[in-house]
Formats: structure tokens, C-alpha cells, sequence
């Protein structure tokens, strides 16, 4: 089972900086959290990942808060091409299989 | 490097026949998954390999369904007498175990059984 709690769905405006959030307040030491998304009538796509430390890539980035209990993905500045399902996920990392959850459907309003 | 590549993109299959997809994973990638997602759902996980072996699978892997990596690169899965329930995306994945780097999805194929 998903062991994270997500909003089924928001709205962000284009060109705005789109945060979504995340509880997982039964993670363990050693689990990651993951980021993926699926655009429609796509296989899921992967973002970024973090284990304690804020993370930074070209594509998003996520804050996770310091008793790591929940986080949020940051896409800084929204386009159309960002609508998507995104899904938050703890494994215990890379070798670990994706268990996913209904995830957050974000949609980009122009 | 082309991705990993699903066939067929769609199926339609009537109630009872057996069905079987393939999936071609990223080269050299050594651990491969399947996954079956139906609509407004995430994606659930059935089964993986690494290599030719079969390490896991979900219970929702039934009877009716096999799993295979002969030689530890395409996979295949096949599904016997299928039902209108087994209509669904299956989505395949696969990564390089113990590499930096993150599975990497298939397009999926899509099924639906009338």
C-alpha cells in the first residue's frame, strides 16, 4: 500500500510556480522520497528524489520538512506541458520497486 | 538508446482468449517490472525481474497471468482467458540495479477485453 497522503487534484496558474504537497509521516530512516508524474496517455516519468536535504534540478524542486514527516514539489514556473498526475513515493531507494498511490492530478490554467 | 518500447500500443481482445505483450527494455538494463494501471488509478505494481529471474510478484498476479525473461532482456506477459476486469493499461519499467540512475517507463499498452 502507498504510504503517502496527497490532494486528488489542484489548479495552478501558467507561468506561476506550482507547489504540491505530500504526508508521509510513517517514513523510516533509510526511505526516499520519490517524485514521478504521468501526462496523459503517458508511462510515469521521473522528477527528482530526496532523502533529508532540499533538492535541485532542472525540472523541480522539493522541500522536505525537517522531521521528514511531509514535503513539497516545486515546478517553479508552470506551463501547459506540466499537466500531469503527480505521484509522491517512499522506497527505500533506487532498487526498491514503486508502489504508487492515486496521486495529485495538478492542472495548469492559462 | 531508445527507451523502453511496449507492443502492441493497444488490444482489443474478446472474453476468453489469451493475450500476450512485450516489452523491450533499455538496453543493458537489468531489472525490469510490470505494472497494470486502470483508469483513475496510479499504476499497480505485478511483478519484476532482474536479469531472468523472477524475484517478486503481487498477489494481483493471478493464475491466469506469466511473466517471462527468457534471457534476460525482452519480457513478456501473457494473459489466459482473459476477463472484462483484466481491461487496463500494463505498463512496463525497467533500471539498471546498482547504477545511478531511475527506471525508466514504457508507453504502456492498452487492453480492453469486449
Amino acid at each position: 500500500d502507498a504510504k503517502t497522503t496527497q490532494p486528488p487534484s489542484m489548479d495552478c496558474a501558467e507561468g506561476r510556480a506550482a507547489n504540491l504537497p505530500c504526508n508521509h509521516s510513517t517514513i523510516s530512516g533509510n526511505e526516499y522520497v520519490y517524485w514521478y508524474r504521468q501526462i496523459h496517455s503517458q508511462g510515469p516519468q521521473y522528477i527528482i528524489h530526496g532523502l533529508k536535504n532540499n533538492e535541485t534540478n532542472e525540472m523541480a524542486s522539493l522541500i522536505i520538512t525537517e522531521d521528514r514527516k511531509s514535503s513539497t514539489l516545486i515546478l517553479p514556473h508552470a506551463t501547459l506541458r506540466d499537466t500531469a498526475v503527480y505521484y509522491c513515493i517512499v522506497r527505500v531507494g533506487r532498487d526498491d520497486k514503486i508502489i504508487f498511490g492515486k496521486g495529485t492530478r495538478l492542472h495548469i490554467l492559462p | 538508446d531508445t527507451g523502453v518500447s511496449q507492443n502492441p500500443r493497444h488490444k482489443i481482445t474478446k472474453r476468453g482468449q489469451n493475450v500476450t505483450f512485450r516489452c523491450d527494455p533499455i538496453s543493458e538494463h537489468n531489472r525490469l517490472y510490470w505494472y497494470r494501471q486502470t483508469l483513475g488509478q496510479g499504476p499497480e505494481f505485478l511483478t519484476y525481474f532482474q536479469n531472468e529471474a523472477q524475484l517478486e510478484k503481487s498477489r494481483l498476479l493471478s493464475d491466469r497471468f506469466s511473466a517471462e525473461r527468457p534471457k534476460g532482456s525482452f519480457s513478456t506477459l501473457e494473459i489466459q482467458r482473459t476477463e472484462q476486469g483484466d481491461s487496463a493499461m500494463y505498463l512496463c519499467a525497467s533500471s539498471f540495479s546498482g547504477r545511478a540512475t531511475e527506471a525508466f517507463f514504457g508507453q504502456g499498452t492498452r487492453l480492453t477485453v469486449v
